[in-house]
């Protein structure tokens, strides 16, 4: 099936720092999604994009559809303590797909103060 | 605003006995919502898809006998673990879409311990 390759499994950054993670798959999606989850908590929507070549703000967070359709990436600019978590990408494919979703490894993000 | 809302956040139950999950849509209807399964420091694995009014199709490898899966109504879906064991304890999360093909929104998730 569908697999999404999400790279980095983990980043331990200084808070202001800046942060870049991707997604990239061997399957075309019409979707991409961001998300970001918390401990004990399901994931919360960050960014949703909809346009290959789109590129999307949402206050720190910069996202992007890649223009082949097979990739995304995520940056999170001048880091503070609450951006720790983890983040998932997820894509949805074609319409006959039924609204599943694809979702990447995860990206474990630790803030150091 | 959570626009899913997913009850209890947290159980613990005795081995053996069963444990129902609610997943409610708040402000809008949806015909097919989504049950995931996670362990720590894993990604979302996909356990059933709930179908309004008929049967939930299982991913391959989930007992549907296990996890009954119940959505009576646009607005909610329930997930029963029955008979439930130590090696079903895990984080469940359900899922549901405004409209088809757009993004998910997620319930908080619900710890369940079997003791």
């Amino acid at each position: 099936g569908q697999q999404l390759n999400q790279s980095p499994q983990s980043m331990f950054i200084q808070e202001g720092e800046d942060v870049s993670m991707n997604c990239t798959s061997s399957s075309i999606f019409n979707t991409w999604l961001w998300y970001k989850q918390d401990p004990g908590e399901g994931p919360v929507l960050l960014i949703a994009l909809y346009k290959a070549g789109e590129l999307t703000s949402n206050g720190r967070l910069t996202a992007q559809f890649g223009i082949t359709r097979k990739d995304s990436f995520l940056n999170i600019s001048a880091s503070i303590p609450s951006d720790v978590g983890i983040y998932f990408c997820a894509g949805l494919g074609e319409e006959t797909s039924g609204s599943r979703l694809t979702f990447g490894e995860g990206t474990q993000l630790t803030v150091n103060p | 605003g959570a626009v899913v809302s997913q009850h209890p956040s947290r159980v613990i139950c005795k081995s053996g006995t069963s444990v129902k999950i609610e997943c409610r849509s708040l402000d809008f209807q949806a015909t097919t919502m989504f049950w995931y399964r996670q362990f720590p420091k894993q990604s979302l694995m996909l356990m059933a898809t709930s179908n309004e009014g008929s049967k939930a199709t299982y991913e391959q490898g989930v007992e549907k006998d296990k996890f009954l899966i119940n959505h009576a109504s646009l607005t909610l879906s329930t997930l029963t673990v029955t008979s439930a064991h130590p090696e079903d304890s895990s984080f469940y999360i359900c899922s549901a879409h405004r409209q088809a093909n757009t993004e998910a929104f997620f319930g908080q998730g619900t710890r369940l311990t079997v003791v």
